[in-house]
Parts: C-alpha cells; sequence; structure tokens
C-alpha cells in the first residue's frame, strides 16, 4: 500500500451542502494533489498543495477550495454542492514541487455522491 | 487536441495474448510520462514510469516518441490478473494530466 490514506470513504450529501474531505500523504511527502475522477473518465487535477500553499490548480471553481497542514496532511472543502461533483475524490501524494520524475501516489479516494 | 488521449477500449485478449497500448498528448515540452494501472473502484496505481530511451519491467515494456507525442505499453503474456484499466499520464507544468484510461479485460 502507498501509505495515502483518505477520510471518510463514502458521503452523502445533497445539493447545497458543503464537504471536506482529508487526506494523509505518505511520511516523507510534502505535496498532496486533489483530483476528481467521475465515472468511466480519467482523474482531472483539482489543485495542488507544497508546505501549505496552493501550487497550481486546475479548471475547477472557486468553491473548490483547499488547505494543507504544518503535517502535510490536506482537505478539500467544495461548497454549494451540486448533482455533478458526484465523483471519486482522489488524493496524491508526492515529494517536491516538479512533477518531472516525481510519481504520484494515490489514496483509497472518498466516494461522493450528492444527491 | 486532446491533452492526453488513449486507445478507447476497451480491449477483450485471451489468456497469454500480447497487448498494446497506445496515448498521444498534445504538450510537447511535457517531460514526465507515466502508466497508472486502476482496478475498478479502486486508486490508480503507478505501473511504470516511461523513459526516453524505453524501459521494461518484466513482461510489460514502455516507449516514447518525443517527435510524435506518443506513449505506448505493450503487455506479454498477459495474464487474467492484468485485467484493469490503463491509465497514460503526462506532466502538463503544474499539473499531471490523466488520459481517459483504457479497459483490459483478459479472459480465461
Amino acid at each position: 500500500e502507498t501509505g495515502v490514506t483518505q477520510s471518510p470513504t463514502h458521503l452523502i450529501k445533497t445539493r447545497g451542502q458543503q464537504v471536506t474531505l482529508r487526506c494523509s500523504s505518505q511520511s516523507g511527502h510534502n505535496t498532496v494533489s486533489w483530483y476528481q475522477q467521475a465515472l468511466g473518465q480519467g482523474p482531472q487535477f483539482i489543485f495542488q498543495y507544497y508546505r501549505e500553499e496552493e501550487n497550481g490548480r486546475g479548471n475547477f471553481p472557486p468553491r473548490f477550495s483547499g488547505l494543507q497542514f504544518p503535517n502535510y496532511s490536506s482537505e478539500l472543502n467544495v461548497n454549494a454542492l451540486e448533482l455533478d461533483d458526484s465523483a471519486l475524490y482522489l488524493c496524491a501524494s508526492s515529494l517536491g514541487t516538479s512533477y518531472s520524475y516525481n510519481e504520484q501516489f494515490f489514496g483509497p479516494g472518498t466516494r461522493l455522491t450528492v444527491l | 487536441r486532446k491533452e492526453v488521449e488513449q486507445d478507447p477500449g476497451p480491449f477483450n485478449v485471451p489468456e497469454g495474448a500480447t497487448v498494446a497500448f497506445n496515448c498521444t498528448y498534445s504538450n510537447s515540452a511535457s517531460q514526465s510520462f507515466f502508466w497508472y494501472r486502476q482496478d475498478c473502484r479502486k486508486e490508480p496505481k503507478l505501473l511504470m514510469s516511461v523513459y526516453s530511451s524505453g524501459n521494461e519491467d518484466g513482461r510489460f515494456t514502455a516507449q516514447l516518441n518525443r517527435a510524435s507525442q506518443y506513449i505506448s505499453l505493450l503487455i506479454r503474456d498477459s495474464k487474467l490478473s492484468d485485467s484493469a484499466t490503463y491509465l497514460c499520464v503526462v506532466d502538463y507544468g503544474q499539473n499531471f494530466v490523466f488520459g481517459p484510461g483504457t479497459r483490459l479485460s483478459v479472459l480465461p
């Protein structure tokens, strides 16, 4: 296993609610990236955190926000949930800010269902 | 052109077959390339990095053609346990871009 953990494993919310997902990175890793994976598609990059700062963002609206803590664990917050937010949310940890040759290791994901 | 494209699949092959996956990318500045496999309802797991000279790991061979912006993965002597979705991953500077994946089913 990668040593990356996520909680909760499953979550059901209703439209308009807010959700917080959590991720603990692999020991020694200082970078966490978050992805959204809809059914039948590849993961889509949401954003990355390095040493508590956002270090890159994909094409997601501002209601997707995050945090990284001094121990490099991270949270993903989604406000005003929409039906299309239903997906598997994956976090991946890696070492350093440069993606070149820095493999990412994924946690098991949180499956979010928005009703 | 999409950032990362893969064969649409699915591929259904008998055990022992050789199967090839193809991937193209649009960012000529990309430096890092990977293949991940993803089992149903599980997280992606790194299968192998792809180096310019090509690389092999047991039954798996990955190749990169920078001029054509093309990556391939070859699986020889396929096993039932190889059944999964194979994701091509390319760096686009500040983020990794995943292809949509190609599903492989190895049949007994």
